[in-house]
């Protein structure tokens, strides 16, 4: 099982731009979900999937957009980039929305917009 | 809104030494809590988690925590680190009362050992 995996691993974009960054997981996980990491402020939630087809808003939402509609994939969208979007973003899944299960991480996806 | 506060940003020790990184987080109800590491270059792993029972926890590496209900804590333990122990480590909580899709983390402790 590779689990989580994202790509690109880094991208440069300049403000304006837009882009789709891919998570894929092979455990057959019914949740998904997309944070940002950035400095002194640890991961905050962007959006999440209980399942293919459906999505919802986490924390920080305002300039992203996702979809879901594979059960393995969850993509991240960013329509017009900006600079405050530069941030580490990592993609997790977990197997069931209870609150037993964990959440499997991706390796991160490192963006930076000029 | 639920909160998790990690008040030590940047701890400093050397190898042997003892460590104990704090979490404590906001009332809300029943709480499934977390410690996630975060080696240089890596992502996210999980280190330990507690759903109930035993306050007392270990998980790998020989970390362990402690869930204290009355204090709304669960402190990150390791009576003697390595080098390796070099890396971020966040604590994370869900609230079952608030919707348990949500896993919401503290800023992360940056943890330099020095060899």
């Amino acid at each position: 099982n590779a689990g989580v995996t994202q790509t690109p691993k880094f991208r440069v974009l300049k403000t304006g731009q837009s882009m789709t960054l891919l998570c894929a997981q092979d455990m057959n996980h019914e949740y998904m979900y997309w944070y940002r990491q950035d400095p002194g402020m640890g991961l905050r939630l962007i959006h999440y999937s209980v399942g293919e087809g459906t999505t919802a808003k986490g924390e920080v939402p305002d300039g992203y957009n996702v979809s879901r509609l594979k059960k393995q994939n969850f993509l991240l969208g960013l329509e017009s980039a900006a600079p405050s979007q530069t941030s580490v973003y990592f993609c997790a899944s977990s197997s069931a929305g209870t609150t037993r299960e964990t959440q499997y991480f991706g390796p991160g996806t490192r963006l930076l917009v000029l | 809104a639920q909160s998790v506060s990690q008040h030590n940003h940047h701890v400093i020790l050397s190898e042997a030494a003892s460590l104990e990184l704090g979490c404590n987080y906001s009332y809300g109800g029943t709480v499934n809590l977390f410690w996630y590491v975060q080696y240089p270059g890596q992502h996210l792993q999980l280190l330990l988690k507690y759903f109930s029972g035993d306050p007392l926890v270990k998980g790998i590496k020989g970390f362990e925590a402690e869930f204290i209900k009355s204090k709304f804590s669960f402190n990150l333990r390791k009576p003697s680190v390595q080098w390796s122990d070099t890396a971020e480590y966040f604590c994370a909580v869900k609230w079952s009362n608030f919707g348990n899709e949500k896993l919401t983390f503290g800023t992360g402790t940056r943890l330099t050992i020095i060899p």
